[in-house]
């Protein structure tokens, strides 16, 4: 059974990046069975896909997202990273870590990080 | 891309049947069978319910089903009850190689 737990900041400066890393455990990233993504929920508001990596590096961004968001694969410590910069208020979120069938379906979904942005 | 369309709530009362809808575009849920949905229970983290619009994956009650025509996706919950007051998600791949969701559904058993 795959886990995945999130670890970072929780608390980010406007204008600065949020950084967060999951770390896999129960199976290896390099799995061709798997995408690795990253979603996020404001608080009291829906949900948000930020964007999906494969093993491979082959990254796929939310439209509205791309220009900020950076999806990173590092094999050797089977983790992988978001980085998404000059963040603001809206951004707060709890951000989910979570693997993702070809099909786009995640599964299993973990409590997340909360992620407030403020000075 | 644009969210897809669900009603922000649904009732009925136990032992009803209710249906959700998600509705997309030609470029999501017309084109791919890669429906899923979530359920979310207040303050708890979401669970797969539904993937590719009518698997259930191990676990998840049989009263639970999805399904699709066009454009528009539907979760229905059969024999409700009162563990199924949550919020419910829909998401679908894109042709953009993306995923979208749905504004999400809060179910209200009466």
């Amino acid at each position: 059974q795959l886990q995945l737990q999130e670890s970072g900041p929780g608390l980010v400066k406007p204008s600065e990046t949020l950084s967060l890393t999951c770390t896999v455990s129960g199976g290896s990233i390099s799995s061709s069975s798997y995408y690795w993504g990253w979603i996020r929920q404001p608080p009291g508001k829906g949900l948000e896909w930020i964007g999906s990596i494969y093993y491979s590096g082959s990254t796929y961004y939310n439209p509205s997202l791309k220009s900020r968001v950076t999806i990173s694969v590092d094999t050797s410590k089977n983790q992988f990273s978001l980085k998404l910069s000059s963040v603001t208020a809206a951004d707060t979120a709890v951000y989910y870590c979570l693997s993702s069938g070809y099909s786009g379906w995640f599964d299993p979904w973990g409590q997340g990080t909360l992620v407030t942005v403020s000075s | 891309q644009s969210a897809l369309t669900q009603p922000a709530s649904v009732s009925g009362s136990p032992g009803q049947s209710i249906t959700i809808s998600c509705t997309g575009t030609s470029s999501d849920i017309g084109t791919y069978n890669y429906v899923s949905w979530y359920q979310q229970h207040p303050g708890k983290a979401p669970k797969l319910m539904i993937y590719d619009v009518t698997k259930r994956p191990s676990g998840v009650s049989n009263r639970f089903s999805g399904s699709k025509s066009g454009n528009t996706a539907s979760l229905t919950i059969s024999g409700l009850q009162a563990e199924d007051e949550a919020d419910y998600y829909c998401s679908s791949y894109t042709i953009s190689s993306a995923l979208v969701f749905g504004g999400g559904s809060k179910v209200t058993v009466l």
